[in-house]
């Protein structure tokens, strides 16, 4: 069992809609998650991060873990065509290194 | 030049050749990072420096060698590489190795095509 997985989608919406993005993780002791963005031919950019359980939200974007159901989040408001990219799930697990476990990327695509 | 910068950004090479990925990062940072991205996979990690000390080789393959001459500065080596080597290399910096908390900045990549 991947340590991180995700649906690669592609996942297509209609602009304005509301977009759920999803991970599950498999090691119960993992506390802390990103999200970065990617853009086509460009590299991963961090979009937010969480730690535990609960809410965070920035702008149109609100991550969200639930710790029981291992199950980790990213809620989009108000899509925008400019949202098109590859969303990537990740988390440094139990490394103090440095080391990201990623997710495979659900590729988004925003239709005006 | 601003954050992290990587050359070249598109590289063919055969089976036999050896060439060379250059990173440099413009963020003042002590850590930096090598991963590989292929099609349909997650992104990988493959290295990790902390003030150019090697302190995470994720299994990688000897045909690929990284080398880390300053804290601005990392490398990557390839030599003899496979067809199934094909894919995105990316680089990235943070302020530290280690801590949860360090938000890692990546370059754009360079795309390999291994023939």
């Amino acid at each position: 069992q991947k340590e991180v997985e995700q649906d690669p989608g592609p996942l297509s919406v209609p602009e304005g809609a509301i977009v759920s993005l999803n991970c599950t993780y498999s090691n119960s002791a993992f506390q802390y998650f990103m999200w970065y963005r990617q853009y086509s031919r460009k590299g991963p950019e961090l979009l937010m991060y969480t730690y535990s359980s609960g809410n965070k939200e920035d702008g149109r974007f609100t991550a969200q873990v639930d710790k029981s159901s291992k199950y980790i989040s990213l809620f989009i408001r108000d899509s925008q065509p400019s949202d098109s990219a590859t969303y990537l799930c990740a988390s440094p697990g139990s490394s103090n290194t440095g080391k990201l476990i990623f997710g495979q990327g659900t590729t988004l695509q925003v239709k005006p | 030049e601003t954050g992290v910068t990587q050359t070249p950004r598109h590289l063919v090479m055969g089976m036999t050749n050896k060439k060379s990925l250059k990173c440099e990062q413009h963020l003042g940072h002590n850590a930096m990072y090598w991963y590989k991205q292929s099609a349909k996979k997650p992104l990988e990690l493959m290295f990790v420096y902390s003030l150019e000390e090697r302190v995470e080789n994720n299994s990688v393959p000897s045909r690929f060698s990284p080398e880390c001459p300053n804290s601005s500065h990392l490398f990557l080596h390839l030599h003899t590489l496979q067809p199934e080597d094909s894919a995105l290399y990316l680089c990235a910096s943070s302020q530290v190795a280690g801590p949860y908390q360090e938000t890692q900045y990546f370059g754009p990549g360079t795309r390999l095509l291994v023939l």
